[in-house]
């Protein structure tokens, strides 16, 4: 069984401020984790995914996450937040092994940034 | 770029009545999904699809849904009596293989059932 949670439905923050999104997973065998960003009117793109790896992962557009397991965490980062960033992000965890791997999603933290 | 092309965009219909959803996945993959959200809600995991045999489903996933890959390309969920309840955008994802590779989105169809 698998679980994600994300702490904070919304998040708010300046333009040029830290984005910190934070996800937290519970799975019973090693997992692969991602995120995943959803722009409005629009479908999931991948931002950066963790498959056993490095820990610490770059993705696009500057985000980066870094899976410490002893936390069960992946928590997401962005040096500086740009006014497009606004969108809502989801973590997701997939078994690492079994047959169809599916994704089972966080509920999403919406992004605002702020001029 | 090549990409997951769901069709139609926003499928408006009576309860009680049968859609059909339709997906195009990337050409060389192998593992099918349907994803559901609704409004407001987590996306959620419906089935998966393999080697033409649902590899897995949901509880969500009940006798009211059917999947098909009639032809290779196409990729359908069939919903055969839809409820209020159904109303929710759904996603189509396709993977190369069943590793680590990720899951590639479709744009969504927004079904609303009234």
């Amino acid at each position: 069984a698998q679980s994600v949670t994300q702490l904070g439905s919304h998040v708010s923050v300046s333009e040029g401020a830290l984005v910190l999104l934070r996800c937290n997973y519970s799975s019973s065998v090693p997992p692969y984790l991602f995120w995943y960003v959803q722009y409005p009117n629009q479908g999931l793109q991948l931002l950066l995914k963790y498959t056993s790896a490095a820990t610490l992962v770059k993705g696009i557009n500057d985000f980066e996450a870094e899976f410490k397991k002893s936390e069960t965490s992946f928590h997401l980062t962005k040096p500086s937040a740009h006014m497009s960033d606004a969108a809502e992000y989801f973590c997701a965890v997939s078994p690492s092994s079994g047959s169809a791997r599916q994704l089972t999603f966080g509920s999403g933290t919406q992004l605002t940034v702020l001029p | 770029e090549p990409e997951v092309t769901q069709t139609p965009s926003h499928q408006v219909t009576q309860m009680g009545q049968e859609v059909i959803l339709r997906c195009v996945p990337i050409s060389n993959h192998l593992y099918f999904y349907w994803y559901r959200q609704i409004l407001g809600q987590k996306v959620e995991f419906l089935v998966s699809f393999y080697n033409n045999e649902i590899s897995e489903k949901s509880e969500i996933f009940d006798d009211q849904f059917s999947v098909e890959r009639p032809d290779g390309s196409n990729f359908t969920l069939k919903i055969r009596s839809t409820k209020l309840e159904d109303s929710a955008m759904y996603f189509c994802a396709s993977k190369v293989d069943r590793g680590g590779t990720e899951a590639f989105f479709g744009q969504g169809t927004r079904l609303t059932v009234v």
